[in-house]
């Protein structure tokens, strides 16, 4: 099955910095990676995602990386503000109707 | 816009007793999946449904059983409760076709079994 890695577990920044997390994957059929961004007791919300025939993909202050060669995806959130502070949780999935295997996650923490 | 509904949003068991929990998609959405996720941890996935058939199969203990309806909302059965099995439990839906793949969770249903 699929075996996804997260790194860094915890992340401290300051306010307006950029902050990195990195994902690899193991599953080469996986097609389509979201991060997910989680509150403490709050549901898992979709932040971005990309799909294997894209390299990159921006929304703002965030962007997501994928290299499929490598099996490694990134999320870059620049000018980070303190409601970035939170857990995000890096996916892969095959596709259409597939289960989502998630990261262990990333606790980022922005200092104003 | 509508969401994923669950139900209930708290629910406290004994040991050996039994729970159920409901999830509603978001219409239009055909497919479901539960996830359970402990304290710290990331979201596991237990099972999915694709037009009321089993379409996955995940880290589902045997106590637990699933099914979804024909209105396509799922129940999660689970029974002979564990205190392990404390946990909040998540419910997600998404669309059919190329754009299947974005899930949409509910806002969780937590479980505590004493």
């Amino acid at each position: 099955g699929e075996n996804v890695e997260q790194h860094p577990s915890t992340l401290s920044v300051q306010e307006g910095d950029s902050a990195v997390i990195k994902c690899t994957y193991s599953d080469s059929a996986s097609n389509y990676f979201p991060w997910y961004k989680q509150e403490l007791g709050k549901r898992p919300q979709l932040i971005i995602d990309i799909r294997s025939n894209v390299g990159e993909k921006k929304d703002q202050r965030i962007a997501v990386t994928l290299n499929k060669t490598a099996k490694h995806f990134s999320l870059h959130i620049t000018e980070t503000q303190p409601e970035d502070s939170a857990v995000y949780f890096c996916a892969a999935s095959r596709g259409n109707d597939y289960k989502l295997s998630f990261g262990a996650g990333t606790t980022v923490t922005v200092r104003a | 816009a509508a969401g994923v509904i669950q139900s209930p949003r708290h629910l406290i068991k004994e040991k050996r007793e039994t729970a159920t929990l409901k999830c509603y998609p978001i219409p239009r959405h055909d497919t479901v999946y539960w996830y359970q996720q402990g304290p710290g941890q990331d979201p596991q996935f237990l099972i999915s449904f694709y037009e009321k058939m089993q379409s996955d199969k995940g880290s589902i203990p045997d106590r637990f059983s699933a099914q979804q309806f024909s209105d396509y909302h799922s129940e999660l059965n689970m029974s002979s409760l564990e205190l392990g099995d404390s946990a909040l439990y998540f419910c997600a839906s998404s669309p059919k076709g190329l754009a299947g793949s974005e899930q949409f969770f509910g806002p969780g249903t937590r479980l505590t079994v004493l």
